[in-house]
């Protein structure tokens, strides 16, 4: 059983279209992450949901909106598709002890033509 | 968040240990060191963390100096599936749920034959 999926795995679209991936967990974690990876391979925090709120919100384009309609979904809508919005995102989960491992899916493949 | 400095990229034989070294040498009472790595086409996985103390798990052993400044994580065998990126970061445990990971570059490293 995959404990944090994200679909789809690949996602090729054109500029200017709206977009979505979804998250899910089964590990019954509360507190879920998008990350972005570009093509240098730096990873960066995009957002933090715990309990279906939002905690941590990076400097991220209002392009970008973070959907959680439950604990274990955190979803990511992107707007009006940019060149510069190739990259892999990575959703992660983990539990509400402060110091307790992030778990991360496999990515989604995102590009924009 | 305080930062972190690994070697770029380092090489070991199979089935020899690997030292990854990682200086944090701005580190505050409140950071914990957590030690991730990604494998190719795959998401970041957890590997090790600690405080003060060394610790030891199932994957590796993580080796503290006694000023907090500088960690090295210890694979004691490597084999070519430890072939990855592996990233030491620091976690400061007093923002509570908004604490959050911040990747560096990380040393990725090559297992060979």
């Amino acid at each position: 059983d995959t404990a944090v999926s994200q679909t789809p795995k690949y996602l090729v679209t054109q500029m200017g279209n709206d977009k979505s991936i979804k998250c899910e967990q089964n590990l019954g974690h509360d507190t879920m992450y998008w990350y972005k990876q570009d093509s240098k391979k730096f990873l960066k925090i995009m957002f933090s949901y715990n309990n279906k709120e939002l905690i941590i919100n990076e400097t991220v384009p209002n392009r970008f909106s973070p959907k959680s309609p439950d604990k274990a979904h955190l979803n990511l809508h992107i707007n009006s598709l940019e060149l510069g919005d190739s990259a892999v995102y990575f959703c992660a989960s983990k539990d509400s002890s402060y110091n307790s491992p992030l778990h991360f899916g496999n990515g989604t493949r995102l590009t924009v033509t | 968040d305080a930062k972190t400095t690994q070697p770029n990229s380092m090489e070991s034989n199979e089935e020899e240990p690997v030292h990854l070294p990682c200086n944090h040498s701005t580190i505050s009472g409140t950071d914990y060191i957590h030690w991730y790595r990604q494998l190719p086409s795959q998401g970041p996985e957890y590997v090790i963390h600690g405080l003060t103390s060394n610790v030891n798990n199932r994957m590796a052993s993580l080796a503290i100096a006694e000023d907090r400044k500088s960690s090295t994580l210890i694979l004691h065998r490597a084999t070519l599936r430890d072939a990855a990126v592996y990233y030491c970061i620091l976690r400061d445990v007093s923002t509570g749920t908004a604490s959050k990971l911040t990747f560096g570059t990380g040393t990725r490293l090559q297992v060979t034959l």
